[in-house]
């Protein structure tokens, strides 16, 4: 089976720092990744996502950067708020499959 | 509209029960998801329906029965659950199953205990 490697598990960052979580994919078949924010007790929520004929695609605070030699693909929170702390997934599909293939997720807990 | 809706929020079931979840959407999507979480674990798929028919089973065991009567239901009938089964179960909707920008809107989850 296909894998999504994703990291940190955990990451703890203060009020205003930036956040970043690696994701590594492996089908080279993928051509889109997304990332989706979950809290406690809702269900997971599309934050951003991009393709890979582009390097970086930015959307208020938050960054994907994507290095498509090497099946890399990162989540970057500038100035963190406290009101993002919460489980990170990051995802691969291609669009002949529909489906999606998620990471391990990453906590994200911001200290005011 | 955006929303996804499952009802019902909690469900406590014993291992010979049946019970059904369901899902709602009015966004015209084609594509339907069943997805099991467990505590601290991404998403698994369980099940997608495309144009209200079964487009891909991952192997669920057959305690789980999905059912799509139209293009904004989806359902999932429980019998014979196991302990183990405990989880968040999701339901998702897209566009379509296979297009640019695929996104998923997930719903809130039934939190299923099985006793």
């Amino acid at each position: 089976q296909q894998q999504v490697k994703q990291s940190p598990q955990s990451l703890i960052v203060q009020k205003g720092g930036i956040s970043i979580i690696n994701c590594a994919y492996e089908n080279t078949a993928f051509d889109y990744f997304p990332w989706y924010q979950q809290f406690p007790g809702k269900g997971p929520a599309l934050l951003i996502a991009i393709r890979p004929d582009v390097s970086e695609k930015k959307e208020g605070r938050f960054t994907i950067s994507f290095n498509k030699s090497a099946k890399q693909f990162s989540l970057h929170i500038m100035d963190s708020q406290p009101g993002d702390s919460a489980t990170y997934f990051c995802a691969s599909g291609g669009t002949s499959y529909g489906k999606l293939t998620f990471g391990q997720g990453t906590i994200l807990t911001v200290h005011p | 509209d955006t929303e996804v809706t499952q009802t019902p929020k909690h469900l406590v079931m014993g291992m010979t029960n049946k019970k059904s979840l369901k899902c709602e959407q009015h966004m015209g999507h084609r594509a339907m998801y069943w997805y099991k979480q467990k505590a601290k674990k991404p998403p698994e798929l369980m099940f997608v329906y495309s144009y209200e028919k079964l487009s891909i089973n991952e192997s669920v065991p057959s305690r789980f029965s999905p059912e799509c009567p139209n293009s904004s239901l989806l359902n999932l009938h429980l019998h014979a659950l196991q302990p183990e089964d405990s989880a968040l179960y999701l339901c998702a909707s897209s566009l379509i199953l296979a297009a640019d920008y695929n996104e998923q809107f997930f719903g809130p989850g039934t939190r299923l205990t099985v006793l």
